[in-house]
C-alpha cells in the first residue's frame, strides 16, 4: 500500500530564513503529489500540486521520482506561514482518494 | 465559492451511543470523503463516495458506516461510539476529474469526544 512520510513533526524557523518541509512517499507507479495547509482556526486547503508546477505564496515543491520525495520549500519564511502542512499522494484511481502524511507544524518566529 | 458544511463543530457523546455526523456541499461535487484527523497521524480516510448510493472503504472503516442518499449530503455513522473514536472528523468533496485527483475542499471539522 502507498505511504506518505513527513519526518519532522515540528519545524521552527526565524522570519526571513529558508524553510524546507520534507515529504517522502512509497509507491512504484506515477503518483500525483499535493501539499495541503491548515492555518490556525481555518479549514484545510490546497496549497499546491506537482502537476501545476507553480509557486504559491512563495512555496515551491519538486517531485523527485528517483528519491520518491516531494519536499516543500520557501526561501524566506514569513510569520503568516505558521501553520500545519500535510503532504498527500493520489494514485488517480476511481474515487480519487488521497493518502496523507502525518503533518508538519511550522512555526515562524519574529 | 465552494462550501462544505458540517452539522456540528463540537459533539460530546457517551460510549455505546449511535452518532451521526452530517456533511453537505453546495457545488455539485461527485466525490465526498470522511477523514479523521489525529495529532501525529495526519488525516486518515474512513470512507469515500463517488456517486449517490455508492461508497468505498478507506483505510480505517472499522466501527463506521456511511450513507449517501443525495449527491450533496454524506453522512458518517458511528454505530456504537467508543472512546478511541474521540477525534476531529473532517468531511471533504471534490469534482470527478476523469481519473485525475481534483482539489478536495474541506469542511470546518467536527470535534467529537466520546466519554
Amino acid at each position: 500500500a502507498q505511504r506518505v512520510t513527513q519526518p519532522e513533526k515540528l519545524l521552527s524557523v526565524f522570519k526571513g530564513a529558508p524553510v524546507e518541509l520534507k515529504c517522502n512517499y512509497s509507491y512504484s507507479g506515477s503518483p500525483e503529489l499535493f501539499w495541503y495547509v491548515q492555518y490556525s482556526r481555518q479549514r484545510l486547503q490546497l496549497l499546491l500540486r506537482h502537476i501545476s508546477r507553480e509557486s504559491i505564496k512563495g512555496f515551491t515543491a519538486d517531485l523527485n521520482k528517483g528519491e520518491t520525495s516531494f519536499h516543500l520549500k520557501k526561501p524566506f519564511a514569513q510569520e503568516e506561514d505558521s501553520a500545519m502542512y500535510y503532504c498527500a499522494l493520489s494514485l488517480g484511481a476511481a474515487g480519487n482518494k488521497l493518502t496523507f502524511g502525518g503533518g508538519t507544524r511550522v512555526l515562524v518566529k519574529p | 465559492d465552494v462550501k462544505v458544511t458540517q452539522s456540528s463543530r463540537y459533539l460530546v457523546k457517551r460510549t455505546g451511543e449511535k452518532v451521526f455526523l452530517e456533511c453537505v456541499q453546495d457545488m455539485d461535487h461527485e466525490n465526498m470523503f470522511w477523514y479523521r484527523q489525529d495529532p501525529g497521524l495526519g488525516l486518515r480516510l474512513i470512507y469515500f463516495s463517488y456517486d449517490v448510493k455508492m461508497k468505498e472503504k478507506g483505510d480505517i472503516p472499522e466501527g463506521y458506516s456511511v450513507s449517501r442518499e443525495k449527491k450533496e449530503r454524506f453522512s458518517l455513522i458511528l454505530e456504537s461510539a467508543s472512546t478511541n473514536q474521540t477525534s476531529m472528523y473532517l468531511c471533504a468533496s471534490s469534482l470527478w476529474a476523469g481519473g485525475l485527483q481534483d482539489e478536495q475542499f474541506f469542511g470546518p471539522g467536527t470535534r467529537l469526544t466520546v466519554l
